[in-house]
């Protein structure tokens, strides 16, 4: 296992809700990248933090925002939920901002 | 255009077959080249990374061509431990992006006995 942990496993929301998700990083990791994957596609950028900082976002609207806290876990909340938003959200930890990153197990988000 | 484009299969090929997996991405500025795997609804692991001189991992062998900007996998001597998703992807080259990973949008393998 990478030693990053996602929770919750899996959560059902309805439409215009919000949702928190979270990740702790691996011992020892400053940075926390943030991906959307829809079924049958491939992981998507949401951003990236990097000391408590972002550092680079990808193509999402401002519902999607994020935390890094001093021991490195993050969050990733979701506003105003919209049934496409159905996916599975992982997290990924690495040393630094170039280096190798290490996929947590997910969060499965169902919008109804 | 997709950043990264992958055939999507699903590839079925018999055990002990060899089976190449082909990739193209579009932003020239991209540093670095992965193949990952994922297996049925688990989270992406780091199969190997891929330089231009090639390299090799048991049976599996990757290869990146800068100049078409195309990227490749061929396994031999399939397993049935082989059947995953292996997913193309590239680092950087992007503003705004970080460290990014770009990922396409996965080749799916079955190794049938």
């Amino acid at each position: 296992e990478t030693g990053v942990t996602q929770s919750p496993t899996h959560l059902i929301k309805t439409r215009g809700q919000q949702v928190t998700l979270r990740c702790s990083s691996q011992s020892g990791h400053n940075t926390v990248s943030w991906y959307q994957q829809a079924l049958g596609q491939g992981p998507q950028f949401i951003f990236q933090y990097y000391r408590e900082e972002e550092n680079g976002r990808g193509n999402f609207p401002p519902r999607f925002s994020g935390l890094q806290f001093p021991n490195y876990s993050s969050e990733l909340n979701v506003n105003a939920l919209e049934l496409d938003d159905s996916a599975l959200y992982l997290c990924a930890s690495s040393l630094s901002t170039a280096n190798e990153q290490f996929f947590g197990p997910g969060t499965r988000l169902t919008v109804l | 255009r997709k950043e990264v484009e992958q055939d999507p299969g699903p590839f079925n090929v018999p055990e002990g077959a060899t089976v190449a997996f082909n990739c193209t991405y579009s932003n020239s500025a991209s540093q670095s080249f992965f193949w990952y795997r994922q297996d049925c609804r688990k989270e992406p692991k780091l199969l190997m990374s891929v330089y231009s001189s090639g390299n090799e991992d048991g049976r599996f062998t990757a290869q990146l061509n800068r100049a078409s900007q195309y990227i490749s996998l061929l396994i031999r001597d399939s397993k049935l431990s082989d059947s995953a998703t292996y997913l193309c992807v590239v680092r950087g080259g992007f503003t705004g992006g970080g460290n990014k990973l770009t990922f396409g949008t996965g080749t799916q393998l079955k190794v049938e006995l």
